[in-house]
């Protein structure tokens, strides 16, 4: 069964500190993989997304993350942080058996605090 | 509306009650989702519907919980006999059901059972 683990519950940085938020995933096949962010008081909003090809990947706000099959991994990466960055950050999979799209599965999030 | 728009946006409620949450997709979107979000345990797949398919059900935790979805629209999570243990946020997210789409979230249904 396809699964998620993200293994940092909460991490802390220094803003303008690089940041990586490790996602490691479990499934048989090709996956799709996801980040979304819950800032406070708002709503998921995704960050970017990998079905194929390049494996990094570009989203918005000045993330990217970078897929490995090797190591079943999808991590989340900003070279400097900024204090509104500090929101709950999760990582999905989802299965592409089909050209709809299947349910995704989200991790358990990785919540971000940024000190000034 | 422009967004995935859920109602009542809070609800409290006495444990043995019933609850109905509401979900009103973006218009146009074929898939709909529900999620249950509590703390420190992520966003748990609840149901999910596609089109004129049948639902996956398969995250459901009890048959205490259902869910519709009428007209290919507006969506209904039904809680009986709720315990304290339904207490969390209930997101509902919807898409156009390709592998390319992107699943836009409400902002949830805070459920407190006392």
């Amino acid at each position: 069964a396809q699964s998620v683990t993200q293994p940092d519950i909460h991490i802390t940085v220094s803003e303008g500190a690089s940041l990586e938020l490790r996602c490691n995933y479990s499934y048989g096949a090709t996956p799709y993989l996801f980040w979304y962010v819950q800032s406070p008081g708002q709503g998921l909003q995704l960050l970017l997304k990998y079905f194929s090809g390049d494996t990094l990947v570009q989203g918005i706000k000045g993330f990217e993350a970078e897929f490995k099959r090797s190591q079943s991994s999808f991590n989340l990466r900003k070279p400097s942080v900024h204090w509104s960055d500090a929101a709950e950050y999760f990582c999905a999979v989802g299965a592409t058996r089909s050209y709809n799209t299947d349910k995704l599965i989200f991790g358990t999030g990785t919540r971000l605090q940024v000190f000034p | 509306g422009a967004g995935v728009s859920q109602s009542p946006s809070n609800k409290v409620t006495e444990k043995g009650k019933d609850v109905e949450l509401r979900c009103d997709p973006i218009s146009g979107h074929t898939a709909l989702y529900w999620y249950r979000q509590s703390l420190g345990q992520g966003l748990e797949f609840l149901i999910y519907f596609q089109g004129n398919s049948a639902p996956d059900k398969s995250g459901l935790p009890s048959d205490r919980f259902s869910a519709e979805r009428t007209g290919g629209s507006v969506s209904t999570l039904t809680i009986q006999r709720t315990q304290q243990e339904d207490s969390a946020v209930y997101l509902c997210a919807s898409s156009f059901g390709q592998r390319n789409s992107p699943l836009h979230f409400g902002n949830g249904t805070r459920l407190t059972v006392t």
